[in-house]
């Protein structure tokens, strides 16, 4: 058990630019949950899979922003057109069984200049 | 929508004492509470979860209650150490999970 890890851990791109992040789930974990923190607030909530299937997006998911998790492994979370108001720490955490205890990767962080 | 507050928002205590973080949800409707720690710019390990059905939770120094009744749950830390400063959130389960803003804790040496 590796925990779960993502990649880049950090992504400076220009305003405009598409961005692409990994995470890689803890493995014998059927959830998978993207979240978003910026400076001084807790993580918030973006989209949640179980398995392939993703079954919850928040609002705050616009449609510049798509997530998927082809083959309920790893999960890309990716960003078009970025702007300067997308610039946060993304972070994943992955679950499994009735207790639903998340454990968090160590986020990337995005900055858009 | 779930709300989820934590008071206070920054704690600094001399290294020894015992302290108390509170974490307050708007809907008792929850399927579990669970306690994280932050250190600055990286993820969030967890502490403790607390199942709907539970009232605490213990981890060697570490205590955490729920009442979901009146939509509170505490982390009890007991003869703190410089080690223990972090940022210290909650999350509230329903169909999506609800982080609150964090207590951010100082222990001096």
């Amino acid at each position: 058990d590796t925990g779960v890890s993502q990649d880049p851990r950090h992504k400076i791109t220009k305003r405009g630019q598409n961005v692409t992040f990994r995470c890689d789930p803890i493995s014998e974990h059927n959830r998978l949950y993207w979240y978003r923190q910026t400076l001084g607030q807790g993580p918030e909530f973006l989209t949640y899979f179980q398995n392939e299937a993703q079954l919850e997006k928040s609002r705050l998911l616009s449609d510049r922003f798509s997530a998927e998790r082809p083959k309920g492994s790893f999960s890309t979370l990716e960003i078009q057109r970025t702007e300067q108001g997308d610039s946060a720490m993304y972070l994943c955490a992955s679950s499994q069984g009735w207790r639903n205890e998340q454990y968090f990767g160590p986020g990337t962080r995005l900055t858009v200049t | 929508k779930q709300e989820v507050t934590q008071i206070p928002a920054a704690l600094s205590v001399p290294e020894g004492e015992n302290l108390v973080l509170n974490c307050s949800f708007t809907d008792s409707a929850i399927y579990n509470l669970q306690w994280f720690r932050q250190d600055p710019g990286k993820g969030l390990t967890s502490l403790l979860l607390i199942q709907s059905s539970q009232r605490e939770q213990t981890s060697g120094r570490l205590n955490a209650s729920l009442d979901k009744s009146s939509g509170r749950s505490t982390l009890y830390i007991a003869a703190s150490q410089p080690g223990d400063s972090a940022t210290y959130l909650c999350a509230a389960t329903g169909n999506q999970f609800y982080f609150g803003t964090g207590t951010s804790l100082t222990v001096i040496p």
